[in-house]
């Protein structure tokens, strides 16, 4: 099945500066990778996705990239606000199974 | 438009006890999720269902955790009997299909089990 690795585990940058987490994926059958914010106590919701057919998506002060040769991919946030504090959770897809598998969070705090 | 709705929102029993969570995806949408998060781990998906049949069950303990959803709608997970490793956050998810759209996540039961 997918394996999907995650880092780093705790990254704490300063306001303003930019914050990049990496996940690999083992399936070279993934397409789909989605990116996931989680707040402390609420659930995880969607902020970016990515699909194999594309090698980078922005969306305002977030992008990421994908590299399906090196099977990684990468979230990006540029000029972090205190806001931007959360766990992150990268995942892929099998476009065979259609299995989600989530990398183990990234916890992000940004000091003010 | 109405989210994801779980019931309950935290629940405590003792080991070997049965539990039972529910689950009501946004309205419309053929595939549901049962994940467990363990605390400072990712969600791990127990069980993927496409409108009342089961896509996969392989990270499903069976010998102890049984979900349905009969009518295609509504979901029930059970755990019967539970173990102090079950202790956890049980999410459920729905999408329109399970083609690589959107998960929209319900706001978890959190189970602890003494």
């Amino acid at each position: 099945g997918e394996n999907v690795e995650q880092h780093p585990s705790t990254l704490s940058v300063q306001e303003g500066d930019s914050a990049v987490i990496k996940c690999t994926y083992s399936d070279s059958a993934s397409n789909y990778f989605p990116w996931y914010k989680q707040e402390l106590g609420k659930r995880p919701q969607l902020i970016i996705d990515i699909r194999s057919n594309v090698g980078e998506k922005k969306d305002q002060r977030i992008a990421v990239t994908l590299n399906k040769t090196a099977k990684h991919f990468s979230l990006h946030i540029t000029e972090t606000q205190p806001e931007d504090s959360a766990v992150y959770f990268c995942a892929a897809r099998s476009g065979g199974s259609y299995i989600p598998t989530f990398g183990r969070g990234t916890s992000l705090i940004v000091h003010p | 438009e109405a989210g994801v709705a779980q019931s309950p929102r935290y629940k405590i029993i003792e080991k070997r006890q049965s539990v039972a969570f529910w689950c009501n995806p946004i309205s419309g949408h053929a595939t549901l999720y049962w994940y467990q998060q363990i605390l400072g781990q990712g969600p791990k998906l127990l069980i993927q269902f496409q409108n009342n049949g089961v896509v996969d069950d392989s990270q499903l303990p069976k010998d102890r955790f049984s979900a349905e959803r009969l009518k295609g709608v509504d979901s029930t997970l059970k755990i019967q009997p539970a173990k102090l490793e079950d202790s956890a956050v049980y999410l459920c998810a729905s999408s329109l299909d399970g083609g690589g759209q959107e998960q929209f996540f319900g706001p978890g039961t959190r189970l602890t089990v003494l």
